[in-house]
């Protein structure tokens, strides 16, 4: 049973537009929450992150939402640029343990020139 | 840094044989972390090691699965034998415990068992 969900695959969108991508979950122990972004033939590379005890956190173009009553997060990026194009994953994990990450799938985001 | 450095980068073998893919670990780093993804379950966490030692192999699928640290810098992860279910990228992972949430990934390993 898939714990996150990210529920779109894929997402285009114009350069310097917003770019919206969203994930819920269903573990009510999730405290802590993470996007990772992935190119073709490279590893995930940490994006943002989350704690539970936010709503927002924000790091130059990209932003974090946590919705905790909806179990729901979603990574805005303004402007989206070309350089964007990845899979974004969404990661959590809960207070009981430090170390262990369960991902969505992934969002194919596609930034078009 | 060179980063997380995985071997082969891609591995095509017959089902039956023995697979073993292998990762550094970045210099300083005490914790190691092995990623299976696939397209029906994404990444799933395989094994975690901290300071060597397995410290949670729940996600090992069966015990055709092996993991070993024989040093603080290196980790091999072993498929014996091989099944075509098997296919997928495989990523290794180093972090610094306390450092939440910066797993370093290494590029992967796709393997692709016949």
């Amino acid at each position: 049973d898939q714990q996150v969900k990210q529920n779109s695959p894929s997402l285009s969108v114009q350069e310097g537009r917003i770019s919206i991508l969203n994930c819920d979950y269903t573990n009510s122990m999730f405290d802590y929450f993470l996007w990772y972004k992935k190119y073709p033939a490279e590893g995930p590379t940490f994006l943002i992150s989350i704690s539970s005890i936010k709503d927002k956190n924000e790091d130059g173009r990209f932003t974090v939402f946590l919705n905790k009553s909806a179990k729901h997060l979603s990574l805005h990026i303004v402007p989206s640029q070309p350089g964007d194009s990845a899979v974004y994953f969404c990661a959590a994990k809960s207070g009981g343990s430090n170390y262990k990450l369960t991902f969505g799938k992934g969002t194919l985001l596609t930034v078009n020139p | 840094d060179a980063g997380v450095i995985q071997s082969p980068r891609h591995e095509v073998t017959e089902m039956g044989q023995e697979v073993t893919l292998r990762c550094k670990l970045i210099s300083g780093h005490n914790s190691l972390f092995w990623y299976r993804q696939t397209m029906m379950r994404g990444l799933e966490l395989l094994i975690y090691f901290n300071n060597n030692v397995p410290i949670d192999d729940s996600g090992m699928p069966e015990d055709r699965f092996s993991a070993k640290m024989p040093n603080a810098s290196f980790s091999t992860l072993k498929i014996q034998p091989s099944e075509p279910r098997d296919s997928a990228v495989y990523f290794c992972a180093s972090s610094l415990t306390d450092s939440n949430e910066k797993l370093f990934f290494g590029s992967g390993t796709q393997l692709s068992v016949l």
